[in-house]
């Protein structure tokens, strides 16, 4: 069964340092998700991808957060500088909605579990 | 924002059904209903959705009230694994993203 895959696995970095995460959405699928949860909270929309642009994006997702499709199967979360409080995991989902099972269901990956020093 | 209303936390007998409340009270004529659970730190599991006509699947199944405002989903034999938080969501079509709620903790005891 095709999976959202997400790397890397774990990553702790210092505070003010910049951190990108890596998804590869379902290859079918287009469009693309970033969610947050920190420990213990609830899961957070951060932003939603499609046709190479920006669709929505949260509050939380500021100047210091930006996503990028670089080429036709990774899709990145950049963090310029990361703070204490962007410690969380990251999930990203993909949709292929419009396509031929059209469920609107978001797929997600495993996460990755940023640790900010 | 969630527009949906889930209870903390509940329990269920190895075996015996789930049956798991949500209210949506101010839901719109064209939001669909969606369940997802998660396990542990796991990513969210889609579990099934339905606009108003009940819903079953292999996982489970979903029952909608006729005014749309609350709906059960339902695990017929749960199992140890089933042990999860469940999030309850309602969306605009599709297209929208989901809004995660704080969802249920569901404890399956042996």
């Amino acid at each position: 069964e095709p999976e959202v895959t997400q790397t890397p696995s774990h990553q702790v970095t210092q505070m003010g340092q910049e951190v990108i995460l890596r998804c590869v959405p379902i290859s079918n699928h287009l469009y693309f998700y970033w969610y947050r949860q920190i420990l213990g909270q609830k899961v957070e929309f951060l932003v939603s991808f499609y046709n190479n642009e920006i669709s929505e994006k949260s509050e939380i997702f500021d100047d210091q957060f930006s996503v990028e499709r670089p080429d036709g199967s990774n899709f990145t979360l950049k963090i310029r500088s990361t703070k204490l409080e962007d410690s969380a995991m990251y999930f990203c989902a993909s949709s292929d909605l419009g396509g031929a099972r059209d469920t609107g269901e978001l797929f997600f990956g495993e996460g990755s579990r940023l640790t900010v020093l | 924002d969630a527009k949906t209303t889930q209870p903390t936390s509940m329990d269920c007998a190895e075996g015996r059904a789930a049956n798991l409340p949500c209210n949506h009270s101010t839901i719109s004529g064209n939001e669909y209903v969606y369940w997802y659970r998660q396990i542990h730190s796991q990513g969210p599991q889609y579990i099934i959705h339905g606009l108003k006509n009940n819903e079953t699947n292999e996982m489970a199944s979903l029952i909608i009230t006729e005014d749309r405002k609350s709906s059960t989903l339902i695990l017929p034999h749960a199992t140890l694994r089933d042990t999860a938080v469940y999030y309850c969501i309602v969306r605009v079509s599709l297209g929208n993203q989901f809004y995660f709620g704080t969802g249920t903790s569901l404890t399956v005891i042996p």
